[in-house]
């Protein structure tokens, strides 16, 4: 089954600076990349995602990166706010063999500490 | 749309008992499913759904039942509480699997177990 590995598990930045979170997948079959923030005592919410037929997406200060070869896709925050400070989690799925596609795998998360 | 609810927030049990967590969603999704948050796990697949009628096992189905009789509607039930369940259930929705489509959590629910 997939195995989704992510990389840093704690990161520290300063305000204003860039925040990179990497994620390692292991299926080839899976197409489709999204990325959730976890506040503390909230629920994980969708931030970005990423389709596999596509290298890179941008959302205002957030981008998400793919590299299909490789099998990694990145999460890049820039100008990072204290308000960022959170968990983020990378998860793959795909299409499957069946007519039902593939659950969801998380990755074991990253929290990010942003210092004013 | 209220999205996926949750309930109940908080809850205490005694090792051994019984209790069953519910979970609902107003967006006509097909696909459903329960996790579970431990520190430094991550999110843990627990049951899943693909529609109404239809259950399957994740990762970490011990000790848990669901049933999906209706599409809005999937319970978590703990048979038989144990220490180990000691943890934050989140459960998820989506339109449906292998279709690019992202997973909605509710707000959980924070079990413990003593």
């Amino acid at each position: 089954g997939e195995n989704v590995e992510q990389h840093p598990s704690t990161l520290s930045v300063q305000e204003g600076d860039s925040a990179v979170i990497k994620c390692t997948y292991s299926d080839s079959a899976s197409n489709y990349f999204p990325w959730y923030k976890q506040e503390l005592g909230k629920r994980p919410q969708l931030i970005i995602d990423i389709r596999s037929n596509v290298g890179e997406k941008k959302d205002q200060r957030i981008a998400v990166t793919l590299n299909k070869t490789a099998k990694h896709f990145s999460l890049h925050i820039t100008e990072t706010q204290p308000e960022d400070s959170a968990v983020y989690f990378c998860a793959a799925s795909g299409t499957g063999e069946d007519n039902y596609g593939q659950n969801f795998v998380f990755g074991p998360g990253t929290r990010l500490s942003v210092l004013p | 749309n209220a999205g996926v609810t949750q309930t109940p927030k908080f809850q205490v049990l005694k090792t051994g008992q019984s209790m069953t967590l519910q979970c609902a969603q107003d967006m006509n999704h097909e696909y459903m499913s329960w996790y579970r948050q431990d520190p430094g796990m991550g999110l843990r697949l627990i049951h899943y759904s693909v529609g109404a009628g239809i259950t399957d096992q994740g990762e970490v189905p011990n000790g848990y039942n669901v049933s999906r009789s209706t599409t809005e509607d999937f319970p978590l039930r703990l048979l038989s509480a144990a220490p180990s369940q000691t943890s934050v259930y989140f459960c998820a929705s989506s339109y449906r699997l292998g279709v690019f489509s992202p997973l909605h959590f509710g707000n959980g629910t924070r079990l413990t177990v003593t």
